[in-house]
């Protein structure tokens, strides 16, 4: 299985901020790599996938970028409703894994 | 925009089989050219995947359940299903069912139903 991390763990920002959230993988994913948003009790949102294809409907505040093992996920300008947790996902080999999350808090 | 919603019991006892579908309307399940998943989260943890089908029908499973895991299609009712054998507590989850286009390789699940728990107790 691809292990993969997330950092930070936790995050305080304010509106306004940028943001930036790093993913690592502990073998090379190529670019097949997708990040989420998810709002408690909701499912996952898609918003970026390929490492940094922007998803149809996503804010374009939202970019990714990186190839292999490292990439990472920047909010331009921290919005309100960006608070969430966000989550990395691999599927250049099977099985498909998931990051550990990364919670973003209002400061 | 596809729409897809889960569906099953909520409460499943120790040992017994967990059974969900999921419903897909606002297209069809078997036009090509999708994977179709199921992701489970247990509370407070991150996202776990289960395993895909393919719309020919092709599996593909996460090897931690593998032996516990199938996927089928039902293209008659356009709906897909998850059954896990022999449950335990720690498969008490919310679980999702998600669709993933496969055109290039790259694209990642798009549409998700919303959520079911599933809970395992006696």
């Amino acid at each position: 299985d691809i292990q993969l991390t997330q950092s930070p763990s936790f995050l305080s920002a304010s509106v306004g901020d940028k943001v930036t959230i790093t993913c690592r993988a502990r073998q090379g994913v190529g670019s097949f790599l997708a990040w989420y948003q998810q709002k408690p009790g909701k499912a996952p949102k898609l918003l970026i996938y390929g490492a940094s294809t922007l998803q149809s409907g996503a804010p374009s505040r939202f970019s990714g970028s990186g190839s292999g093992t490292e990439f990472t996920l920047t909010i331009s300008s921290l919005q309100t409703e960006d608070f969430a947790t966000y989550y990395c996902q691999q599927q250049n080999s099977y099985p498909i894994t998931f990051g550990p999350g990364t919670k973003v808090d209002i400061k | 925009q596809p729409q897809l919603q889960e569906s099953g019991p909520g409460l499943v006892k120790p040992s017994e089989t967990l059974s969900l579908s999921c419903n897909v309307s606002g297209g069809s399940i078997d036009s090509g050219s999708y994977y179709w998943g199921w992701i489970r989260q247990p509370p407070g943890k991150a996202l776990e995947w289960i395993g895909n089908i393919y719309y020919s029908g092709k599996t593909f499973y996460n090897p931690s359940l593998k032996s516990r895991v199938t996927i089928s299609l039902d293209t008659s009712k356009n709906r897909f299903s998850l059954r896990v054998t022999s449950v335990s507590v720690a498969d008490t989850a919310v679980y999702h069912c998600a669709r993933r286009p496969s055109f290039s390789g790259y694209e990642s699940f798009d549409y998700w139903g919303q959520g079911i728990l599933v809970t395992v107790s006696s």
